[in-house]
């Protein structure tokens, strides 16, 4: 299996909104709709953002939203603020694996 | 609410084996559709998957990590276990064990940073 590809970092300044795009395969991203989005503060453990492609669990902002199409996921975070800075990983369940992103680095300029 | 804790010894030796077990409290392993995970992330890295058990036993692996590989799951103690054996410099990471389902995984425990060195 190989790691989903995102792009190693992306900027904003606060109160713009930003995407980062998660690409795989047919054998992952594309053929499920099982993909999650985590956020990880330096020192802190990942927590769920996005599940399901595009659902929020209970208490993540609605700032957050994610979308699907073909083998590209992407997670928009819209009114960027200083607390959004962090990395964010992408996630696609498969019937044998599940396999990550490698990961991008929020900057809010 | 869940909570997952790891625990192990936090430096191994090359070659050697490295033990860790995850003490879920707050629910039972056994309850729900879930599967329990083990991920590693070396410093300054992202996460890497390590493998999957589920309730029943059946388990997945990281397809590059499976020959060294071995996750087990105690239901009368709450707990699942991560075996890692011929370690190298390279098994160096922080190890974290979640708790997963198809949609995502949606918690996690605090992370223990294990080191491989003489």
């Amino acid at each position: 299996q190989s790691a989903l590809t995102q792009p190693a970092s992306v900027s904003g300044s606060p109160g713009q909104s930003i995407t980062i795009s998660c690409t795989g395969t047919s054998s992952d991203v594309g053929g499920y709709n099982y993909v999650s989005w985590y956020q990880q503060h330096p020192g802190k453990a990942p927590k769920l953002m996005i599940y399901e492609v595009s659902n929020r669990p209970s208490g993540v902002s609605n700032r957050f939203s994610g979308s699907k199409s073909g083998n590209t996921a992407s997670l928009t975070i819209s009114g960027l603020q200083a607390e959004d800075e962090a990395d964010y990983y992408c996630s696609s369940y498969t019937s044998r694996a599940r396999v990550f992103g490698g990961g991008t680095k929020l900057t809010v300029l | 609410q869940v909570q997952l804790q790891e625990s192990g010894p936090g430096l191994v030796k090359p070659s050697q084996t490295l033990s860790l077990t995850c003490t879920v409290s707050g629910g039972s392993i056994s309850s729900g559709s879930y599967y329990w995970s083990w991920i590693r992330q070396p410093a300054g890295k992202g996460l890497e998957w390590i493998g999957r058990i589920y309730t029943s036993g059946s388990t997945n692996y990281n397809p590059s990590l499976k020959s060294r590989v071995t996750i087990s799951v105690d239901t009368s103690k709450n707990q699942f276990s991560l075996k890692l054996s011929s370690v190298t410099a390279a098994d160096t990471a922080v190890y974290y064990c979640a708790r997963g389902r198809r949609a995502g995984t949606d918690y996690w425990g605090q992370g223990t940073l294990v080191t491989v060195s003489s």
